[in-house]
């Protein structure tokens, strides 16, 4: 079963707007990333926040991390056209395996 | 290299042809990961290489699927008697295994692979 799910599947935003998408898991994790997939091919890594850690930033990027609620977000913030791209989260538990979710299709509007 | 490759980008096959993808991982990675991705779908693991370690080979989905890999240098992904339920992008990726602490995964391109 999906150790990732994110929400919503699909957003779609005008240039310059926010854009926040969610991930929710089962069970305990060692850390969260979240990656990102142009045009159905190689994956690209964002960013990766420990399961000690509540929020992490990169540049443009903003992850937030609630193992309370098996929850992680990440906001892109003052998006571009070329942030269009599906966005993944993947989960790491004890183990080096990662699951992934079934990601978000962000598309940014011109 | 400077990234993870993959080969052939593309191959079309007839149902019934067995294929080998290839990869190529980072140089001094360890680790080494296949996924297949369906069409608008997330990524689903089938392999993982760690050093010597036995490979797990519990994401396979039937026997005739296959991986090797040669020390900590290629890999490649056989699957025999194609069907076409096979047909995807199946993704390689490399990491500097439990040693390097995050475990982030570096990609390579993919192969789409389609079955006719």
């Amino acid at each position: 079963s999906q150790q990732g799910e994110e929400d919503p599947q699909a957003l779609s935003i005008q240039e310059g707007e926010n854009a926040t998408m969610n991930c929710s898991y089962k069970t305990s994790i060692n850390n969260l990333q979240w990656y990102r997939q142009n045009s159905g091919r190689g994956l690209v890594h964002l960013i990766l926040i420990r399961s000690n850690e509540r929020e992490k930033h990169s540049g443009r990027l903003r992850v937030t991390l609630d193992t309370s609620k098996k929850s992680s977000s990440l906001l892109i913030t003052a998006s571009r056209a070329a942030d269009t791209a599906s966005y993944f989260c993947a989960t790491r538990g004890s183990n080096y395996k990662l699951t992934f979710g079934k990601g978000t299709l962000l598309t940014v509007n011109p | 290299g400077a990234g993870v490759s993959q080969s052939p980008s593309n191959k079309v096959t007839e149902k019934g042809k067995d294929v080998e993808l290839r990869c190529d991982p980072i140089s001094g990675h360890t680790a080494l990961y296949w996924y297949r991705q369906r069409l608008g779908q997330g990524l689903e693991f089938l392999i993982y290489f760690q050093g010597n370690s036995a490979p797990d080979k519990s994401g396979l989905p039937s026997d005739r699927f296959s991986a090797e890999r040669t020390g900590e240098s290629v890999s490649t992904l056989t699957i025999q008697r194609t069907q076409q339920e096979d047909s995807a992008v199946y993704l390689c990726a490399s990491s500097l295994g439990l040693a390097g602490g995050g475990n982030e995964q570096f990609f390579g391109p993919g192969t789409r692979l389609t079955v006719l």
